[in-house]
């Protein structure tokens, strides 16, 4: 059972290019987490999907960020027309349900470089 | 909207060394508190989960407590190695929003 899977690892951007960074969470997970961690920062949350749902996207930047979790494929983290604050470590975690006795797990992140 | 400290931020001891990480929170509405690893450019790896009804969670040479009416989790490492040495985080899933809220994390060397 592979665990959560997240690609590329690392990504180099231009300002003003598009930024998608994929999740792959663990067989039979259904809800999927992103979070920020910026240099020398602690991790900050940013959505929460369940398959095909937001939940709660209370962390997120109101825009130029999204984020979507489909019925079938990855879930999809969306930053359009980067800009150099963004460059940050991003990771996903995914976890069996919600609530008490779960364990989230997580992926190894995607780093964001914007030059 | 929860809150969560560690203290120390960092700390370097001797190998073989027992020590504490603590953990503190601002809303004791939770489901579940977890601590996690994390290697310098790397990603966060479980180590051990509490559940809101229990006290204490043990895995190998870690031992982790929770006191839910007071806010509080401690990491206890025993005989620490070199190995050891990371950032630890604790983070808690509240019922406000079903999400974990991170601390800033421990830093942690372990000299040998």
């Amino acid at each position: 059972n592979a665990g959560v899977m997240q690609n590329p690892r690392h990504l180099v951007r231009r300002r003003g290019q598009e930024a998608r960074l994929r999740c792959s969470p663990m067989k039979g997970h259904s809800h999927v987490y992103w979070y920020r961690q910026l240099p020398e920062e602690g991790l900050k949350f940013m959505v929460y999907l369940q398959k095909e749902n937001i939940i709660d996207e209370s962390g997120m930047p109101k825009e130029r960020f999204s984020a979507e979790f489909p019925k079938e494929g990855p879930s999809i983290l969306r930053i359009q027309q980067v800009v150099r604050g963004d460059s940050a470590a991003y990771f996903c975690a995914s976890s069996l349900g919600g609530g008490v006795n779960t364990e989230a797990f997580f992926g190894q992140g995607t780093r964001l470089t914007v030059v | 909207k929860q809150e969560v400290t560690q203290i120390p931020a960092a700390l370097s001891v001797p190998e073989g060394e027992n020590l504490v990480l603590n953990c503190s929170f601002t809303d004791s509405a939770i489901y579940n508190l977890q601590w996690f690893r994390q290697d310098p450019g790397k990603g966060l790896t479980s180590l051990l989960l509490i559940q809101s009804s229990q006290r204490e969670q043990t895995s190998g040479r870690l031992n982790a407590s929770l006191d839910k009416s007071s806010g509080r989790s401690t990491l206890y490492i025993a005989a620490s190695q070199p190995g050891d040495s990371a950032t630890y985080l604790c983070a808690v899933r509240s019922y406000a929003g079903n999400m974990l809220t991170f601390g800033g994390g421990t830093r942690l060397m372990v000299k040998p």
